[in-house]
Parts: C-alpha cells; structure tokens; sequence
C-alpha cells in the first residue's frame, strides 16, 4: 500500500524555468510534509516542509503547495537551475506514529543548461 | 555543521555471509532510524529508537536483521544471512524528539551490494 505516490519518475527542465514536482497521498491522518533532496552516493538533505495547517511555504527559490482536498502537494523551484538536479523525495508524517516519514518513490529532476 | 557518520560508505558480500553497519547520530539526537532505500524507490522505515528502545520495528525482518543501540547513541544495524535482494542503500537518521519542521538528518549511507 502507496500511501506517498509521485507518479512522475523522470522530469526534464530548461535553466531558468520553473520546475514543478508533485505528490499524492492516500493517508488523511498525514499532518506535515516534507521534501528532500538526494545526490547520488549521499544522504537525502532536507529541503521544505509544510503543516497541514498551511497551504504554501516558501523558502527561497522553493515554494511548497499543499491541496488537502485533493491529497496532494507539489514543489515548485523557480528558477532551476543545473545545481537543482537530482533526486526529489516527497514524505508524510502523522502526529501518532512517532515522527515516522513515509516516503514517495522519488522524482528525478534535471536542468538542462 | 553535525552530521550523522555512517560507515563503511560501501560494502560488497556474498550471499548467506554476515554483513553489520554503523551510525553515530548527531548529539543530542535521541531518535535514530535505520532507513533502506531501493534503487529506483523511497527510502522505507526498518527499525525506529528512542533512546536505547525499540520504538518500531514492524517493517524489520526479523529473521535475518537485527538492530540495537545499547547506550542510546550509536547504533549497529546487522544481516545475517544476507540475500540478493538485501542489495540496497541503508540510510540512518537522527532527529531531536519533537522538531517535526525539519524531519530528519540523514547519513550519506551505506551502498551494500550482495553477490
């Protein structure tokens, strides 16, 4: 059972343009989500995170949306840039169940210059 | 800046052999997860600590992976005997109890391949 989905395994941008990531989740106990960010060979780093009780967080050139209707989030970069590419993480977290990140199966994201 | 220290980076080993990894949490830190991550999928919960307690380790395969933390720092995650399908990324995280903004730290891992 997916709780954490991104459909989009792959995305391709242009430097400069905005890249958009999206998310969908099936838990509706899921109150903060998170995005991370992998090179290869490393650790995921921390990037953004949102409350339930928020709908946009921003951070920059990151800005977090959360449509709880709709189960589903999306982070938007703008503008990429050739250092953005790499591996985006989507995860969920629910007040009971001790801080344990659920994960989506990740977005390969490359800027192209 | 803390980090989390994992080791070793990479680790090759043959089937049915006995494999054990490594982490030091940042200090302070007194929630620590192992985390095994997939090529191609999300990283996906194995054991999580409080301290020195197991607080869940319904997704840990018991009957060959074992986890402790005996003095509520560091920690040993341990195969035996490893698989083919053992072959993953195994990440640890620390993260003080209570800060869910900013989730986790993570390690840079461990690339295990089993051959």
């Amino acid at each position: 059972d997916q709780q954490v989905k991104q459909n989009s395994p792959s995305l391709s941008v242009q430097e400069g343009r905005i890249s958009i990531l999206n998310c969908d989740y099936t838990n509706s106990m899921f109150d903060y989500f998170l995005w991370y960010k992998k090179y290869p060979a490393e650790g995921p780093t921390f990037l953004i995170s949102i409350s339930s009780i928020k709908d946009k967080n921003e951070d920059g050139r990151f800005t977090v949306f959360l449509n709880k209707s709709a189960k589903h989030l999306s982070l938007h970069i703008v503008p990429s840039q050739p250092g953005d590419s790499a591996v985006y993480f989507c995860a969920a977290s629910a007040n009971n169940q001790g801080g344990k990140l659920i994960f989506g199966q990740g977005t390969e994201l490359s800027v192209k210059p | 800046e803390a980090e989390v220290a994992q080791s070793p980076r990479y680790k090759i080993t043959e089937k049915s052999q006995a494999v054990a990894f490594w982490c030091d949490p940042i200090s302070g830190h007194a929630t620590l997860y192992w985390y095994r991550q997939i090529l191609g999928q999300g990283p996906e919960l194995l054991v999580q600590f409080q301290d020195e307690s197991v607080v869940d380790d319904s997704q840990l395969p018991k009957d060959r992976f074992s986890a402790e933390r005996l003095k509520g720092v560091d920690s040993t995650l341990k195969i035996q005997p490893a698989e083919l399908g053992d072959s993953a990324m195994y990440l640890c995280a620390s993260s003080l109890a209570v800060n869910r903004d900013y989730g986790y730290t993570f390690g840079s891992g461990t690339r295990l391949t089993v051959v």
